[in-house]
């Protein structure tokens, strides 16, 4: 069946630290791909998401890149903020069936 | 635009006992969603709606969980009887349709605790 795997949290960063969390996934089809964050107390929110080979997406200084070859949607941001701290879930979508999510991945980042 | 509704936001109960929750998705999504998220992992699907009809319910416990949109808007969701196991946060979501790239927008969830 489908699946998404995501690097284990938790992550600690500084302040203006270079962000990078890692996802992979396997599908049985050819999926969408999502990045979706769960602020403290709230809930899921899309963050960026692509729909086809090698398209970015991007949103709030957050990009990820759609990689077929290597089946992997890594998320990154070059200078993270205390505001990032959340938890990031990669999840997949093939055609009409459902979200297919990760663990998630909690980060704090500290001043 | 105001986002997904849920109440309760928070419900403790004791096993064996019935619990509802309530969704109110955005206005004009046809598409609405029940997901359990247990505590360290990913949201689960449980049950999806297409208007008033039910699209997939596979992952449902349909022995103990259950769930009605009749009017095609707000949903209702009822766990009955409750056991340890069901201690999760459900969540809400609704989207205009099922396409590929179709956003769900979320609530903000219903955490239960089964004691």
């Amino acid at each position: 069946g489908d699946s998404v795997t995501q690097m284990e949290g938790p992550v600690t960063l500084s302040e203006e630290a270079f962000l990078t969390i890692n996802c992979t996934y396997t599908a049985t089809g050819y999926p969408s791909l999502f990045w979706y964050v769960q602020y403290p107390g709230e809930g899921l929110q899309l963050l960026l998401k692509a729909t086809k080979a090698d398209d970015k997406g991007s949103n709030k200084g957050f990009e990820a890149t759609y990689r077929k070859e290597t089946t992997s949607f890594h998320l990154e941001k070059g200078s993270v903020q205390v505001s990032d701290s959340a938890v990031y879930f990669c999840a997949l979508k093939v055609g009409n069936e459902k979200l297919t999510f990760g663990t998630g991945t909690r980060l704090t980042i500290i001043p | 635009e105001a986002g997904v509704a849920q109440s309760p936001r928070y419900k403790i109960i004791e096993k064996r006992q019935s619990v509802a929750f309530w969704c109110n998705p955005i206005s004009g999504h046809a598409t609405l969603y029940w997901y359990q998220q247990i505590l360290g992992q990913g949201p689960k699907l449980l049950i999806q709606f297409q208007n008033n009809g039910v699209v997939d319910d596979s992952q449902l416990p349909k022995d103990r969980f259950s769930a009605e949109r009749l009017k095609g808007v707000d949903s209702t969701l009822k766990i009955q009887p409750a056991k340890l196991e069901d201690s999760a946060v459900y969540l809400c979501a609704s989207s205009l349709g099922t396409g590929k790239g179709e956003t769900q927008y979320f609530g903000p969830g219903t955490r239960l605790l089964v004691l």
